[in-house]
């Protein structure tokens, strides 16, 4: 139990573009779900904390307008890098907290890698 | 304020031998306290958890950690590893609430290395 899925697992695309990348629950449903960044040999940055049905709430420093994030569904939370740039390559990884578990604890996607040319 | 520190980026072990990994906290109670683990270009997997109760918990593959509340502590440790354990750890504690919504923080991480 407890599957988290994240499509695509690798992208590529060019300068300027859009890419989303979608986060699902697959057994469970989950109010919140966080986005996380991690550059190479890097820890995990939080992006933003996700609650389904409102507004994402964004780490200082982080770009609301650069990083969309809905979480329309108890199910499927989506990031979609607007103008996609070099520097926006990177490893983009999501979770998912459990309905109703008040635990902290967390379920993790695959990763996405994202690389724009 | 809230912080996590993994003072070993980097440790090389035999495979057989014991293995040790760090975590320290600090937080103004305590947390919840995990340990994932991250192989190369994928997600993160729990290896295990503390919520309270027993100070010394056990976790998949032969992991366990021990909780010390005087020493703001969550060390991981294996008796002996395998070449498989290879990989990159991370301590990550978070605030307990009634709310579930609080988010995760990890630690910089300990990338593990096995040699034969």
């Amino acid at each position: 139990g407890a599957v988290v899925s994240q499509h695509p697992s690798w992208v590529i695309c060019k300068s300027g573009t859009s890419v989303k990348i979608e986060c699902r629950s697959l057994d469970f449903q989950a109010t919140t779900m966080f986005w996380y960044r991690q550059f190479p040999k890097q820890s995990l940055m939080l992006m933003a904390t996700s609650n389904e049905g409102s507004k994402a709430t964004y780490e200082q420093g982080v770009e609301k307008d650069k990083f969309l994030i809905n979480h329309a569904s108890l199910t499927l939370s989506t990031l979609t890098v607007t103008s996609a740039h070099p520097e926006d390559s990177s490893f983009y990884i999501c979770s998912a907290r459990p309905a109703g578990l008040n635990t902290g604890e967390l379920f993790f996607g695959e990763g996405s890698r994202l690389t724009v040319l | 304020a809230q912080s996590v520190t993994q003072p070993d980026i980097h440790i090389t072990v035999s495979e057989g031998a014991s293995l040790e990994l760090r975590c320290n906290y600090s937080y103004g109670a305590t947390p919840y306290l995990f340990w994932y683990v991250q192989s190369p270009g994928q997600g993160l997997q729990l290896l295990l958890k503390y919520f309270s109760g027993d100070t010394l918990v056990q976790g998949i593959k032969g992991f366990e950690a021990e909780f010390k509340r005087s020493q703001s502590s969550f060390n991981l440790r294996k008796p002996s590893v395998h070449w498989s354990d290879a990989a990159e750890y991370f301590c990550a504690p978070v605030k307990q609430t009634n709310f579930g919504n609080e988010k995760l923080t990890f630690g910089t991480g300990t990338r593990l290395t096995i040699i034969p």
